[in-house]
């Protein structure tokens, strides 16, 4: 069964470092997805993206994150200067789309520590 | 805006015992209702699923009934198992487009042979 492949599974960096979180959305998907989960807290929007560009993002994606489809086959998430807040599970979904089908399909996330 | 509300937990259960789920929703329009499960060390995963009012989903022996009167979507199963045990979330999108998903705080469930 096709599924959405995260990589790290685990990333650990120094405040302020940049990093970046990799996915592979399912092949025929068109709408890719990060969402973020502070531990212990629920999960939250971060931003959604068709087309090569950002259809919709929330607060929390501020000027610090930007996404990127860079091949045609991953779906990044940099972060340019970690914060320790930034600390979270972070998963990547992706659905093929249409109204009233937007059943989303989630990877099994990248735990970011900053330290 | 849209938000979700779910019952509290962590929610302990012998085996084989009856489960509710509470969850309640805001939103504007018709939105669409999922519940996902997460079990330990792995991502998100549907579970379950409703499009409109008065649909119910159901998988695994779970339902939830999609009540618009009463904006709810509860989750239940007649009768639990260990391999049950996990985090629960109740989560909505507006019915139209590709929009994101609103969850819930989600529910830890356990379950006691």
């Amino acid at each position: 069964e096709p599924e959405v492949t995260q990589t790290p599974s685990h990333q650990v960096t120094q405040m302020g470092q940049e990093v970046i979180l990799r996915c592979v959305p399912i092949s025929n998907h068109l709408y890719f997805y990060w969402y973020r989960q502070i531990l212990g807290q629920k999960v939250e929007f971060l931003v959604s993206f068709y087309n090569n560009e950002i259809s919709e993002k929330s607060e929390i994606f501020d000027d610090q994150f930007s996404v990127e489809r860079p091949d045609g086959s991953n779906f990044t998430l940099k972060i340019r200067s970690t914060k320790l807040e930034d600390s979270a599970m972070y998963f990547c979904a992706s659905s093929t789309g249409g109204a009233g089908k937007n059943i989303q399909y989630f990877g099994a996330g990248t735990r970011l520590s900053v330290l | 805006g849209n938000s979700v509300t779910q019952m509290e937990g962590p929610v302990t259960l012998s085996e084989e015992a009856f489960l509710t789920i509470n969850c309640t929703y805001t939103a504007t329009g018709y939105p669409s209702l999922f519940w996902y499960v997460q079990y330990p060390g792995e991502g998100l995963q549907l579970l379950l699923k409703a499009t409109k009012a008065d649909d119910k989903g159901s998988n695994k022996g779970f339902e939830a009934t999609y009540r618009k009167e009463t904006t709810s979507f509860h989750l239940e199963k007649g009768s639990v198992q260990v391999s049950d045990s996990a985090v629960y979330f109740c989560a909505l999108s507006a019915n139209f487009g590709n929009e994101k998903l609103t969850f819930g705080t989600g529910t830890r469930l356990t379950i006691i042979p």
